[in-house]
């Protein structure tokens, strides 16, 4: 079975320093790879994916991620974090061909002045 | 979350009693998702349908739970009778193709059993 695990559960930095989430996956196969974003009273909202192809994925809000097969990591990356980026943040991997997702245990992102 | 809308945003009911969440997606899918957010076992997936059909309900917690798709514009997940360990946001959330693409969540609606 897939899993995810997301290592960081918090996370602070500053506003205009870089910023960079890990999340690893288990899977026998090439994933499905997603990250999304999650702001307080509200629902998930995807930041990028990996399906094939180009192994740097670029996203919306400036945000770009890796997948590592060799790693098995797909570590999300900004390099100047603004202050409205605090939110918690959710690695998720699919299976080919089937519709379930299952997601890490998030990462909350603290951004300060 | 565009695409969904989930009523009610907020509910508080009392044990033992019967909860219904609702959800209306508003644009085009294939496939629709239920999830249950809690803060001890994060994003669980509880079932999902695609194309009003379930397919796997794998992750719904106990028979108290039923969720129905009657068409391709409603779904409802229902708690029969609810316990305080339902407590939890729960989300509807749909797939434009029946592929393992990107998901569009609702806002949620917030449980509280007591």
């Amino acid at each position: 079975a897939q899993s995810v695990t997301q290592p960081d559960i918090h996370i602070t930095v500053s506003e205009g320093a870089s910023l960079e989430l890990r999340c690893n996956y288990s899977y026998g196969a090439t994933p499905y790879l997603f990250w999304y974003v999650q702001s307080p009273g509200q629902g998930l909202q995807l930041l990028l994916k990996y399906f094939s192809g180009d192994t740097l994925v670029q996203g919306i809000k400036g945000f770009e991620a890796e997948f590592k097969r060799s790693q098995s990591s797909f570590n999300l990356r900004k390099p100047s974090v603004h202050w409205s980026d605090a939110a918690e943040y959710f690695c998720a991997v699919g299976e080919r061909g089937y519709q379930k997702v299952t997601f890490g245990t998030g990462t909350k992102l603290q951004v300060i002045p | 979350d565009a695409g969904v809308i989930q009523s009610p945003r907020h509910e508080v009911t009392e044990m033992g009693q019967e909860v219904t969440l609702r959800c209306k997606p508003i644009s085009g899918h294939n496939s629709l998702f239920w999830y249950r957010q809690t803060m001890m076992r994060g994003l669980e997936l509880l079932i999902y349908f695609n194309n009003n059909v379930p397919i796997d309900d794998s992750g719904m917690p106990e028979d108290r739970f039923s969720a129905k798709m009657p068409n391709a514009s409603f779904s409802t997940l229902k708690i029969q009778p609810s316990e305080p360990r339902d407590s939890a946001v729960y989300f509807c959330a749909i797939s434009p193709t029946a592929l393992n693409t990107e998901a569009f969540f609702g806002q949620g609606t917030r449980l509280t059993v007591v």
